[in-house]
């Protein structure tokens, strides 16, 4: 059983623009949630969090939005650049638990 | 500043085979994890550490083991290695359970053939 989910596998934006990757879950436990990035040959770096008790968190061209109530978050790149390109993972977590749960990915491509 | 070593970066096994996954982190954390990533499943928990002298299952942890040598290794131990066991396997770290987020090695790429 999947608890977290990201259901495109790939996103392709123009770079200048806003790319947004979105990340559903099922565990209404979880209360922490973080979006990774990762290049080919390389593990995956952290790149944002968010807390349940808040909806939404920004850090430079990087915003996450959380819908608590939609067990949805969401990942802003503005404006997204050809740098950006990697693979997204949005991962969960409950309380003070260790384990992380990821999702399946998202390859982004920006293009020039 | 290292971070989160693995060796080897790449390995092949024939099915059978044991072999032992290296992990060691300098950024004096407390936790260490083992994950797995396989095309279309993302990062599966095998195994984790939360502290020195404990360890967990994860999501996936049969046909692994694993040994918390010191606060600074994590190492994964295939017995009898098997085709399902190739895989892209990353060694993580964190500092703490809780809003701490993961640091992860470059991963070790295993086939079994």
């Amino acid at each position: 059983d999947q608890q977290v989910k990201q259901n495109s596998p790939s996103l392709s934006v123009q770079e200048g623009r806003i790319s947004i990757l979105n990340c559903d879950y099922t565990n209404s436990m979880f209360d922490y949630f973080l979006w990774y990035k990762k290049y080919p040959a390389e593990g995956p770096t952290f790149l944002i969090s968010i807390s349940s008790i808040k909806d939404k968190n920004e850090d430079g061209r990087f915003t996450v939005f959380l819908n608590k109530s939609a067990k949805h978050l969401s990942l802003h790149i503005v404006p997204s650049q050809p740098g950006d390109s990697a693979v997204y993972f949005c991962a969960a977590k409950t309380g003070t638990a260790s384990k992380l749960t990821f999702g399946t990915g998202t390859r982004l491509q920006v293009m020039l | 500043n290292a971070g989160v070593t693995q060796t080897p970066k790449f390995q092949v096994l024939k099915t059978g085979q044991s072999m032992t996954l290296q992990c060691a982190q300098d950024m004096n954390h407390n936790s260490m994890y083992w994950y797995r990533q396989d095309p279309g499943m993302g990062l599966r928990l095998i195994y984790y550490s939360a502290s020195e002298g404990t360890t967990d299952k994860g999501e996936v942890p049969n046909g692994y083991n694993v040994s918390r040598l010191n606060k600074r290794e994590f190492s994964l131990r295939l017995e009898s290695a098997a085709p399902s066991q190739t895989s892209v396997y990353f060694c993580a770290s964190s500092a703490g359970p809780y809003k701490s987020p993961l640091h992860f090695g470059n991963g070790t790429r295993l086939t079994v053939t």
